[in-house]
Formats: structure tokens, C-alpha cells, sequence
């Protein structure tokens, strides 16, 4: 059974810095890994879908690179702005032919002006 | 539509009584899904539609939940003798692609 574990929780940084989501998933026989931004009372918004054969994607000022040998995966944010204040959530299926998806509770993003 | 579409937005109901949450996926999607999410946790997994059959209905909590998606495309979740515990967000996500899932705006079911 898949398990996803999202460290950390919270996370407060000033405007501007840089800064690394980590993403730990205990069945690395996956095909793919996304992460989703979800923003208060609202749906999630797919950011990055990794496929297993890459190492990483990218997107604007976001970049998420996938380890599955280690079971890992991170999302870096660049040049970090208030807009990017959110709840970041990883999300990770079961082995090959298992559909659902399993997600980790999230880090929520607060970017302080 | 240009995305999916989820409705009501909100739903009060009083405990014991029956609802039914409404999914439009995006036009052509084959894969529907629907999941729940309490505050504070990330989304689990209810139900998986491929077509308009249930590949895979693991994650529905009890027999009181059931889904349906007669015609491979709107999916209707229902809930029936609600209980306080059911309140939560509930999410429904479409894809055409394996391992994509674009989500809707939710419902958030509030049983008092």
C-alpha cells in the first residue's frame, strides 16, 4: 500500500528566497508523481506530473525532480514570491496499474512580503 | 466546459438525510474519480471510473456511500442516512492520460 509523507508541514520564508518541498513515497514501482497547489477552500491545480523515466521537470520558477530509488521527490521554488503562499501537495499512485492516487497531507507555504 | 465542473459548491444537510454530489469531468475525459479531503489532510481515494463502469471502488468508506456515471461521462455521488462524520470537501478529478488528474473546485458537504 502506497504511503506518502510530506516534511515539513509549515513553512514560513521571506520574499525572494529559494526554497525545497521534500516528498517521501514508500512503493517506488510508480509511473509518475505530481504535485498540486491547493489555495484556501479551493480545488488542487496540477503544477508538475513527473513521469518515471525523467529526473526532473520544470515549470516557470517551480523545478520537481523524482528519485524513485530512494522513494523521494522535491519541488523547488525559486525566487519565492507572496502569490506562491499556498498549500503544496505531492501525490503519488500505486504500483502499475493501480489508478488512484495517494497523497501526502501537504506543506502549507506562507511567502512573507 | 473548460474544466470540471462540481456541484453544489456547498451543501448543509441535516444528519440522516440523503445528497448527492454532482461531477462534470472534461468533455472526452474516460477516467473520473472521486476523493475526499478533511481539513488539514490531503485527499483520499473513494471511487474510479473507466467509462461508465467502477474500476475500482476501494476507498468508498461504507456501504452508505454509492456512485454512479451511467453514460461514461457526469458521475454522481451519493450519500444516503448522512452522519456529522461525513463532512468533508469532496473532490472529483478527470483525466484522459494515465497518472493525469485535473481536479474540480469541490463540495464541501456539511452534515449538522
Amino acid at each position: 500500500k502506497q504511503e506518502v509523507t510530506q516534511i515539513p508541514a509549515a513553512l514560513s520564508v521571506p520574499e525572494g528566497e529559494n526554497l525545497v518541498l521534500n516528498c517521501s513515497f514508500t512503493d517506488s514501482a510508480i509511473y509518475n508523481l505530481q504535485w498540486f497547489r491547493q489555495d484556501p477552500g479551493k480545488g488542487l491545480t496540477s503544477l508538475l506530473l513527473i513521469q518515471s523515466s525523467q529526473r526532473e521537470q520544470t515549470s516557470g520558477r517551480l523545478n520537481a525532480s523524482l528519485d524513485k530509488s530512494s522513494g523521494r521527490s522535491t519541488l523547488y521554488i525559486a525566487a519565492s514570491q507572496p502569490g506562491d503562499s499556498a498549500t503544496y501537495l505531492c501525490a503519488a499512485p500505486g504500483s502499475f496499474g493501480n489508478e488512484k492516487l495517494t497523497f501526502g497531507t501537504g506543506t502549507r507555504l506562507t511567502i512573507i512580503p | 466546459g473548460a474544466g470540471v465542473s462540481q456541484t453544489p459548491s456547498n451543501k448543509v444537510t441535516e444528519k440522516g438525510k440523503y445528497v448527492e454530489l454532482r461531477c462534470d469531468p472534461i468533455s472526452g475525459h474516460t477516467a473520473l474519480y472521486w476523493y475526499r479531503q478533511s481539513l488539514g489532510q490531503g485527499p483520499e481515494f473513494l471511487i474510479y471510473f473507466q467509462g461508465t463502469g467502477a474500476a475500482d471502488d476501494s476507498g468508498l468508506p461504507n456501504d452508505r456511500f454509492f456512485a454512479v456515471r451511467p453514460e461514461g461521462s457526469v458521475s454522481t455521488l451519493k450519500i444516503q442516512r448522512t452522519e456529522r462524520g461525513d463532512s468533508a470537501v469532496y473532490l472529483c478529478a478527470s483525466s484522459l492520460y494515465r497518472g493525469q488528474a485535473f481536479f474540480g473546485q469541490g463540495t464541501r458537504l456539511t452534515v449538522v
